[in-house]
């Protein structure tokens, strides 16, 4: 089955610097890449997704990047800010049909004011 | 409009006894798949339902079990209960049976004493 591998675990940047977050997925058949952030005690939340006909998506301070033939994807928030601070999870999916989604073991990230 | 809605939010059992968990989908949205979260650690998928059927299921043992209603709503259900399954359960709905458009609920936060 896939497998999905997160990294940092935990990542402390300074208001205003850039937060990077990388992930590796094992199976190739996976085309689907959400993202979601969780903050403490809330459930997950979609923040971004990619599909595997793109190389890079963007929403406002957030981008994401793929690469499908290393098989690794990554979030880039820009422009940090104290309310970024959450528990961010990486996953994948087959995406069409009866597809799970797997997810990362997720990065805590913290914005210092 | 509703979210995902999820009941109890939590819950205390102890060791061998049952629970049910209860999750009620986004109206208009078919399917319904349960991830259980262990505190630190990504949300790992244990059922997938669509159209009141099972179309997927995860790496748990047959302690777990679910089904979906004619309303779409969803029980997952838990015997023999063991310490390791406390946990944060979460409830996703989507329309289709994807991975693509998850909703998460708030989730049920079950403890084993």
């Amino acid at each position: 089955g896939e497998n999905v591998e997160q990294h940092p675990s935990t990542l402390s940047v300074q208001e205003g610097d850039s937060a990077v977050i990388k992930c590796t997925y094992s199976d190739s058949a996976s085309n689907y890449f959400p993202w979601y952030k969780q903050e403490l005690g809330k459930r997950p939340q979609l923040i971004i997704d990619i599909r595997s006909n793109v190389g890079e998506k963007k929403d406002q301070r957030i981008a994401v990047t793929l690469n499908k033939t290393a098989k690794h994807f990554s979030l880039h928030i820009t422009e940090t800010q104290p309310e970024d601070s959450a528990v961010y999870f990486c996953a994948a999916s087959m995406g069409g049909g009866y597809q799970k989604v797997t997810f990362g073991t997720g990065t805590k990230l913290q914005v210092i004011p | 409009d509703a979210g995902v809605t999820q009941s109890p939010t939590h819950l205390i059992k102890t060791r061998g006894q049952h629970v049910t968990l209860r999750c009620s989908p986004i109206s208009g949205h078919k399917s319904v798949s349960w991830y259980q979260q262990v505190l630190g650690q990504g949300p790992q998928f244990i059922f997938q339902y669509y159209e009141k059927e099972e179309r997927g299921r995860g790496n748990f043992p047959d302690r777990f079990s679910a089904r979906q209603f004619p309303n779409y709503s969803s029980e997952l259900n838990v015997n023999a209960l063991l310490l390791g399954d406390s946990a944060l359960y979460l409830c996703a709905s989507s329309f289709s049976g994807s991975g693509r458009g998850y909703t998460f609920g708030s989730g049920t936060r079950l403890t084993v004493v």
